[in-house]
Formats: C-alpha cells, sequence, structure tokens
C-alpha cells in the first residue's frame, strides 16, 4: 500500500512563528509537491521538487520555501507565519512519466 | 505561466442524470490529464487519466474526452449516485524527461440528489 505521509493532521502556529510542515513518501517517487488547499480556489501549487535538492517555485511561493535533502522527504517552511497562510496544506508524490499523483492526508494549519 | 481553468464550481444534479465537468488549459506543450475525485475530509484520488495522443477513455460511468487543438478535455459521468458527490479537480502536466509539474483546476463541487 502506497504512503505519503504529513507529520501533523492539525497544527495551531502563532504568527511571526517559523513553520516546517513535513511530508515522507515510501514510493521512491522523484517529483513531490506541495499544495495549498482553499474554498473556491482549489489545489494551488506553492513549490515542486523533481530531484533532490531540485525544487522550483509554483504559482504561490511568496511566503515559503522547502527543502529536500533526501528523496523521500520533502519539508515545507513557512519562515513567518501569517495569517493569510492559515489553510490546508497536501504534499503529493509522483514518477515523472506523468502517472498518478498519490497525495498525503493534509495539514490544517491555523495561524493566529 | 501554465493555468488549467474548470467549470462549473457547483453542479447539483439528479440520481440517475448525466453529469459534464470542463476544462481548459494554457500550456500547449501539455501532455498527460488526471482527474481527481475528493470526498469529504479525504485526500484527493485519481480517478481517471488520459494522455495527449489519445482523444477518449472510459471507465464504466466515468469517460473523459480530450480536444488538443481546443486545449481542453471534460470529464463525463453518466447514471450518477449519491456515492459521486464530491469534489472534483482536472489536472494538466507536461512531463518530459525528468520534468512532471501538475497543475489543477480550483475544483467542480458535484451534488447528485436521490
Amino acid at each position: 500500500d502506497v504512503k505519503v505521509t504529513q507529520s501533523s493532521r492539525y497544527l495551531v502556529k502563532r504568527t511571526g512563528e517559523k513553520v516546517f510542515l513535513e511530508c515522507v513518501q515510501d514510493m521512491d517517487h522523484e517529483n513531490m509537491f506541495w499544495y495549498r488547499q482553499d474554498p473556491g480556489l482549489g489545489l494551488r501549487l506553492i513549490y515542486f521538487s523533481y530531484d533532490v535538492k531540485m525544487k522550483e517555485k509554483g504559482d504561490i511561493p511568496e511566503g515559503y520555501s522547502v527543502s529536500r535533502e533526501k528523496k523521500e522527504r520533502f519539508s515545507l517552511i513557512l519562515e513567518s507565519a501569517s495569517t493569510n497562510q492559515t489553510s490546508m496544506y497536501l504534499c503529493a508524490s509522483n514518477l515523472p512519466r506523468g502517472t498518478e499523483a498519490f497525495f498525503g492526508q493534509g495539514t490544517r494549519l491555523t495561524v493566529v | 505561466g501554465e493555468n488549467v481553468e474548470q467549470h462549473p464550481s457547483t453542479l447539483s444534479v439528479q440520481e440517475g442524470d448525466s453529469a459534464v465537468i470542463k476544462c481548459t488549459y494554457s500550456d500547449s506543450a501539455s501532455n498527460y490529464f488526471p482527474w481527481y475525485k475528493q470526498e469529504l475530509g479525504k485526500r484527493p484520488q485519481l480517478i481517471i487519466d488520459i494522455r495527449s495522443n489519445v482523444g477518449e477513455k472510459k471507465d464504466q460511468r466515468i469517460a473523459v474526452t480530450l480536444n488538443k487543438t481546443a486545449k481542453h478535455f471534460s470529464l463525463h459521468i453518466t447514471e450518477t449516485q449519491p456515492e459521486d458527490s464530491a469534489v472534483y479537480f482536472c489536472a494538466a502536466s507536461r512531463f518530459s524527461g525528468g520534468y512532471n509539474k501538475l497543475i489543477f483546476g480550483a475544483g467542480t463541487r458535484l451534488a447528485v440528489h436521490p
């Protein structure tokens, strides 16, 4: 059974804090993604990684950074959390040849 | 940059009717078009996908059509059932070598009424 696991299901942080969201996949996938899901806006791509230490900005990278030191782990970092970053964050992974993307269970982040 | 537009944002049908969701994409080099279903409180899951060398694909009650010239693709659900109620997302990507960036539409909330 394939698995993409996000470190937290729910998270509450204070404005200005540095926040780390972790994602681990056990399928040896090259590609990993971080999306943000907001009502009416769908799944918006924050960052994308196609190999270890390789990353590319998505549509809404401002206020975020990422780290991929190992193939199985992709971290999303909020350098200084703000209330407008309150959202559901979804991690996903897939192979590079245009195949099914598998999603994590999501992290609902609230910034107060 | 790449963009995927999806319509309608909400869709309400009676059980047994058909439902159609449409998407357009901007990157003419896109070559892979998946559809995901997200039930309430759950993660998105792939229900069907199509590649650019195919015009139509069917899997039981669901089908997807692709028009590369017009850069649009559609999801068709026939004989809808209450368990089809969910949010559906289309996506487009261009895979080349090790590169496969998946861009999603804004989603369609489908409600099937008994």
